[in-house]
């Protein structure tokens, strides 16, 4: 069966802290990974990963895929409250056309001033 | 922000009753999905569609049906709500590897 498995479930830091948030995945016919940001509304994407060891990077926020160890991880530099919000970290996958998205749990931060 | 809205925001019905929730978007996507999402599950798909008339079943489609009859509007129907269908109800456009989501729908079932 596929999973995505986040960690921590729960992350308390201060601010100017730096986090690294993990995801690992079991998924068949992997495709990519994705991460979104989620406040107190819809979820919003932050990044698509597909090729192992290509970091990607938005302002103070970045994220790298490991295809060989299926994980990725999610670092965020200087945080701030601003950054408080559930992490989710999603699959990609699927056989022939079809696709098949499998959610983690997701990692709650909380970034206190 | 896409161009995602759903219908209506909030609503409060009792078991047993049909409900029916409305997303529709003004971005021409032909891929569209349901989720739902609730405490220590995350977001789980319950249906998607990819293309008019064309749909198919997520992980969590049992007691729900929908139905695509125009590429603006994907239309989640829970035949005969249950409390276990509590929760907060997602809609989201475009191919898995970028979707974008709808503001969300907060079903109470009593």
């Amino acid at each position: 069966e596929d999973k995505v498995v986040q960690s921590p479930l729960s992350l308390v830091v201060h601010e100017g802290d730096t986090v690294t948030l993990n995801c690992s995945y079991e998924v068949t016919n992997f495709r990519s990974l994705l991460w979104y940001k989620q406040e107190k509304k819809a979820p919003t994407f932050l990044f698509m990963l597909t090729s192992s060891g290509i970091e990607k990077k938005s302002g103070r926020l970045s994220s790298i895929l490991d295809k060989k160890e299926l994980f990725s991880i999610l670092n965020i530099t200087a945080t701030q409250t601003g950054d408080s919000a559930v992490y989710l970290c999603v699959s990609v996958g699927g056989e022939g056309g079809s696709e098949k998205l499998v959610f983690g749990k997701g990692t709650k931060l909380t970034v206190n001033p | 922000d896409a161009g995602i809205t759903q219908s209506p925001r909030h609503k409060v019905t009792e078991t047993g009753t049909p409900v029916t929730l409305r997303c529709h978007q003004t971005e021409n996507h032909r891929y569209m999905y349901w989720y739902r999402q609730d405490p220590g599950h995350g977001l789980r798909l319950i249906h998607y569609s990819y293309g008019v008339k064309d749909t198919d079943k997520g992980e969590v489609s049992d007691g729900y049906s929908v139905s695509r009859s125009k590429t603006e509007d994907f239309l989640l129907t829970l035949e005969s709500a249950t409390s276990s269908q509590t929760s907060v109800y997602f809609c989201a456009i475009g191919r898995g590897y970028e979707q974008y989501f709808g503001p969300g729908t907060r079903l109470t079932v009593t």
